[in-house]
């Protein structure tokens, strides 16, 4: 249980284009999901907070017009990276709580997402 | 701010021996912790975690350790296993309905075959 998937695993695509990346709960219904950015040898760092039916709470330094977040259904949310630069490339990670179990603050990761903007 | 930190950046262990991953915690409030296995170009891993109201759980090879009045917290691995190799994150948790995870840095598992 508690499966997570991402769309796609990797793309490239040229400067100033934007991309799409679904995060979908497979097995469960997410209320929540999260969206990570991970840099080569480095954590996980929060981008934002994805409610189902509201909008995202995004963490400080993150360009709210530049990442777009939608969470239309209790088991997707897509994030996309609007007019995309060099300096985008990066992994791209989401993650759900199923609130359905015991450990509702547990968090399920997918697989990632690699962007390269050439 | 607070932080979560890992105080080494690699570790690396013989097959067959015992591996002890360490990680400090600053936020007192916190009140669950996470272990997560990340595998290179993949997502994180869930292997084990723990509520404050705890100091010890076991897992299937695993076990997590919580020490409050240190703000410490330790994943040990038994009989390590090449498969075991990969980075290792501890997190933080302030349980509730805005709920959000705090990464530490990273550990560097190897298995020396």
């Amino acid at each position: 249980g508690a499966v997570v998937s991402q769309h796609p695993s990797r793309v490239i695509c040229k400067s100033g284009t934007s991309v799409k990346i679904e995060c979908r709960s497979l097995d469960f219904q997410a209320t929540t999901m999260f969206w990570y950015r991970q840099f080569p040898k480095q954590s996980l760092m929060l981008m934002a907070t994805s409610n189902e039916g509201s909008k995202a709470t995004y963490e400080q330094g993150v360009e709210k017009d530049k990442f777009l977040i939608n969470h239309a259904s209790l088991t997707l949310s897509t994030l996309t990276v609007t007019s995309a630069h060099p300096e985008d490339s990066s992994f791209y990670i989401c993650s759900a709580r199923d609130h359905g179990t015991s450990s509702p603050d547990t968090q399920y990761f997918g697989p990632g997402t690699r962007l390269t903007v050439l | 701010g607070e932080s979560v930190g890992l105080h080494l950046p690699t570790l690396s262990v013989q097959e067959g021996d015992n591996s002890i991953i360490n990680c400090a915690y600053s936020n007192s409030a916190s009140d669950y912790f996470i272990w997560y296995k990340q595998e290179s170009g993949k997502g994180p891993q869930f292997i084990i975690d723990i509520r404050s109201n705890m100091d010890k759980r076991q897992g299937q090879r695993v076990t997590v350790l919580l020490n409050k009045t240190v703000k410490h917290l330790s994943l040990q691995i038994a009989a390590t296993q090449p498969g075991d190799s990969a980075v290792y994150f501890c997190a933080e948790n302030i349980s509730g309905a805005n709920s959000k995870l705090t990464f530490g840095k990273g550990i560097t598992l190897s298995v020396r075959p």
